[in-house]
This record gives C-alpha cells, sequence and structure tokens, in this order.
C-alpha cells in the first residue's frame, strides 16, 4: 500500500534562512511525487512534482525539491524564505497507472520576520 | 497552469436542506474529478472519485446516498450533500485530472473550495 509521512506538524523559520519541508513515501513501483501549498479557507495550489528525470526538482516560487530514491524522501526546500511563504505544505505520492493520489497530513510553516 | 473553479465558495443552509457544489476545469479537459473533504487543521480527506459518465467511486465510511455526485461532462463535476446536518458542516475541496498525457498526465489540479455551514 501506498503512503507518504510529513514527520513534523510545523516548521519555523526566520524570514531570509532556508528552510526544509519533509516528506518520506512509501509505493510499489516508480513514484510520482507532488507537493501542494494550501493559503487560509483557500484550495492546494501545486508547486511541483517528480515523475522523472532529474532528481532535483524546481517548482514554483523559488520552491525545489530533491526526489531520494534510497532514502525514499521528497524534502522541499527553499534557499531564503519568505513571509508570504507561511502556509500548510502537503507532499503527496501516487505511481503510475492513474491510481489515487495520497496526501501526507501536512506540514504548517511559519516564517518570522 | 490548469485551472478548477468551484461554485459557490461558501454556502449556509438549515438542516434538512440539499447543497449542491460544481467543479468545472476551465481550460483542460478531466477524465477524472476527486471530491475531498477537509476538517481544521487536517489532511484531506478523499471522499469520491469521479470519472465521467459513470458512476463515482466512493471510499470506505463515506455514503453515497448521502454525498451525491454527477460527472456529466469532461469539465463538471457536482456533488449535493442531501439531507444536510450540522455535522456535514466542512470545507468541500475538488480536484480534477487532466485527460492529456505528459506533463499534465498525472497532476492533480484542486479548486478553491467549498465552505459548508449547516445551521
Amino acid at each position: 500500500a501506498q503512503s507518504v509521512a510529513q514527520p513534523e506538524d510545523q516548521v519555523n523559520v526566520a524570514e531570509g534562512n532556508p528552510l526544509t519541508v519533509k516528506c518520506t513515501y512509501s509505493v510499489s513501483g516508480n513514484p510520482y511525487l507532488f507537493w501542494y501549498v494550501q493559503y487560509p479557507n483557500r484550495g492546494l495550489q501545486f508547486l511541483l512534482k517528480y515523475i522523472t528525470g532529474d532528481n532535483l526538482v524546481k517548482g514554483s516560487y523559488g520552491f525545489e525539491a530533491e526526489f531520494n530514491k534510497s532514502q525514499t524522501s521528497f524534502h522541499l526546500k527553499k534557499p531564503s524564505a519568505l513571509v508570504s511563504d507561511s502556509a500548510l505544505y502537503f507532499c503527496a505520492v501516487s505511481h503510475t497507472g492513474g491510481f489515487k493520489t495520497i496526501f501526507g497530513a501536512g506540514t504548517r510553516l511559519f516564517v518570522k520576520a | 497552469g490548469a485551472v478548477v473553479s468551484q461554485h459557490p465558495s461558501w454556502v449556509i443552509c438549515k438542516s434538512g436542506t440539499s447543497v449542491k457544489i460544481e467543479c468545472r476545469s476551465l481550460d483542460f479537459q478531466a477524465t477524472t474529478m476527486f471530491w475531498y473533504r477537509q476538517f481544521p487543521k487536517q489532511s484531506l480527506m478523499l471522499m469520491a472519485t469521479s470519472n465521467e459518465g459513470s458512476k463515482a467511486t466512493y471510499e470506505q465510511g463515506v455514503e453515497k446516498d448521502k454525498f451525491l455526485i454527477n460527472h456529466a461532462s469532461l469539465t463538471l463535476s457536482t456533488l449535493t450533500v442531501t439531507s444536510a446536518h450540522p455535522e456535514d458542516s466542512s470545507f468541500y475541496i475538488c480536484s480534477a485530472r487532466s485527460t492529456s498525457g505528459g506533463a499534465l498526465g498525472e497532476t492533480q489540479y484542486f479548486g478553491p473550495g467549498t465552505r459548508l455551514l449547516v445551521l
């Protein structure tokens, strides 16, 4: 069975510092991995995804994520955090064949000025 | 990027009435749409998967007679909460997956959500 874990409920970081939001997954076969961001009272916005190819994926708003097959991880990163990055971040996994996507519990990111 | 709209964005209704929520993919065709429910400070709970032209597939524990889903076209799916009760109050989010292959093939695009309050 496929699963995804976000071990941190909350991440706090100062503006201008690098940020990392962790995600690990479990799936049979090759994974599709996604990051979404949710602002209050809004739906989820797609940030980036890994399907195949380069392990480092660059996405919207300066975010990037690195696929690490040996560690089954797909951590979200940004070199310099902004206050406006404060939101709820979801990691998600699926695999080929149109199977449903499983979402992690979410990690709330707080960026302090 | 692909855009998904939801209508209404919020609704207040009396207990016992029915509420219909629409989900539309605006600039792409979606063979598959998903309906989620999200409780405060929690992740998304998949309610059902809706495929155009066929019956929706409901997740375990979701009452199909209470949450009616219709996917009438490649751009529209509706969720009707029948005989709503206060415990149905929640944030409902739809998403759509494109029919096209390649980069869009597996990404889900989400609507902005509908907040339902049942009095």
